[in-house]
């Protein structure tokens, strides 16, 4: 299928390696960040989220972290497997409002 | 559960036409939100309903795009009429909402991806 993204960031590792991908936000006030997978051909998947009021967040393989000092996001997923290459992106929400949505990272898994 | 339902998943038109594009959210998701992604970069907000009522179409081309969710649930987005730079995938989301404003995750449908010749 078309691929999601051909101009972005590429991140590259070997299976079984972790993988740690970073997100710089904009905005001081949001609240609520998530990190979404999109794989070709599909609309984003949810992976993950935080609120602004926790630091870290642990899911299965996968772990967000927040430093609100910064404005930054990274998402790092453990034993990192061929399923996992997708493009990733960050998004951030204030209050009601829709996300928005980072650049995106490109993750490619090598066997 | 089943997920948020779009239709159709391609469509090419050439410019100056119209097009319609359908989105059925998850059951009980009160919000419903329609994004464009053009190739290469994340997910553009165009427009946000409350139940039918709309919340943010402050990026929404009026001009051209027109969004309705008339009975609260599913919704349609129509260009009209298209131009080149339309050609994108336009993506539904939905979400739950509580009524003191805690932000919960908005779940995607597949996308319909426009070609504009």
């Amino acid at each position: 299928g078309e691929s999601v993204g051909l101009h972005l960031p590429t991140l590259s590792v070997q299976e079984g390696d972790n993988s740690i991908i970073n997100c710089a936000y904009s905005n001081s006030a949001s609240d609520y960040f998530i990190w979404y997978k999109q794989e070709s051909g599909k609309g984003p998947q949810f992976i993950i989220d935080i609120r602004s009021n926790m630091d870290k967040r642990q899911g299965q393989r996968v772990t967000v972290l927040l430093n609100k000092t910064v404005k930054h996001l990274s998402l790092q997923i453990a034993a990192t497997q061929p399923g996992d290459s997708a493009v990733y992106f960050c998004a951030e929400n204030t209050g009601r409002r829709a996300l928005t949505f980072g650049s995106g990272t490109r993750l490619q898994v090598q066997p | 559960e089943a997920g948020v339902a779009q239709s159709p998943r391609y469509k090419i038109i050439e410019k100056r036409q119209s097009v319609a594009f359908w989105c059925n959210p998850i059951s009980g998701h009160a919000t419903l939100y329609w994004y464009q992604q053009i190739l290469g970069q994340g997910p553009k907000l165009l427009i946000q309903f409350q139940n039918n009522g709309v919340v943010d179409d402050s990026q929404l081309p009026k001009d051209r795009f027109s969004a309705e969710r008339l009975k609260g649930v599913d919704s349609t987005l129509k260009i009209q009429p298209a131009k080149l730079e339309d050609s994108a995938v336009y993506l539904c989301a939905s979400s739950f909402s509580s009524r003191t404003g805690t932000t919960y995750e908005q779940y995607f449908g597949p996308g319909t991806r426009l070609t504009v010749t």
